[in-house]
């Protein structure tokens, strides 16, 4: 069964900084491009970032580029998006999902985490 | 970036009744290299991730009740609920890979009128 369980959410000031983690396991792990995506209260979906599956390819939203980083760790079956410079409007509930990946490129996600809560206030 | 326009917004159907959900983008997401159509739909409901039920924009991801379908090309494009069921309560989200930043419409809400 394909499991992805996130942690690192939490409550953090403007100008902070956390490490998401995510750990999966029911399928093999360097086979997949992987994903964040993130989800404000009361609002839509809205992706962050995507990793091809060996780290070589990232992306980024525009709102999160230069203060967020995505990583993996094949070796350890974990994704990480160290999050950095953070802001109110960062605030958010974090999924990662698994990328169908297409060409190397982030494409759909098939598998969702439940997600972990990042809170940015003052 | 590709802006992802749904509508409606909500919409209240009655039990076995269908129901369609549109979806709009900014520019075309068919790349004609390979004559597919990147765009997928997700269902979303409360308190819980959202599930994939469509990609290439009408193939059925496994598992996904035969009720739902997903058509269109180009720009426009269509989920459709044949027979609305309870268990279709929802917030549905379309969304692009064609292009990065990947984007997601703004979401439909399906209630039971």
């Amino acid at each position: 069964e394909v499991q992805l369980v996130e942690s690192g959410g939490g409550v953090v000031r403007p100008g902070g900084s956390l490490r998401l983690s995510c750990a999966v396991s029911g399928f093999t792990f360097d086979d997949f491009g992987m994903t964040w995506v993130r989800q404000a209260p009361g609002k839509g979906l809205e992706w962050v970032s995507g990793i091809d599956w060996n780290g070589d390819s990232t992306g980024y939203a525009d709102s999160v580029k230069g203060r967020f980083t995505i990583s993996r760790d094949n070796a350890k079956n974990s994704l990480h998006l160290q999050m950095n410079s953070l802001r109110p409007e960062d605030t958010a509930l974090y999924y990662c999902a698994r990328d169908m990946g297409v060409g190397g490129k982030s494409s759909y996600f098939d598998h969702w985490g439940q997600g972990t809560l990042v809170t940015v206030s003052s | 970036d590709i802006v992802m326009t749904q509508s409606p917004d909500s919409l209240a159907v009655s039990l076995g009744e269908g129901a369609t959900i549109n979806c709009k983008s900014s520019q075309s997401v068919f790349y004609s290299s390979n004559s597919k159509t990147y765009l997928a739909w997700y269902q979303q409901k409360p308190g819980q991730p959202p599930k994939l039920l469509i990609y290439w924009a009408s193939t059925r991801e496994a598992g996904v009740p035969d009720r739902f379908s997903g058509s269109g090309s180009g720009t426009d494009f269509t989920l459709t609920i044949s027979s609305l069921q309870a268990e279709d309560v929802a917030v549905y989200y379309c969304q692009q890979y064609y292009s990065s930043p990947l984007t997601f419409g703004g979401g439909t809400k399906v209630e039971i009128k």
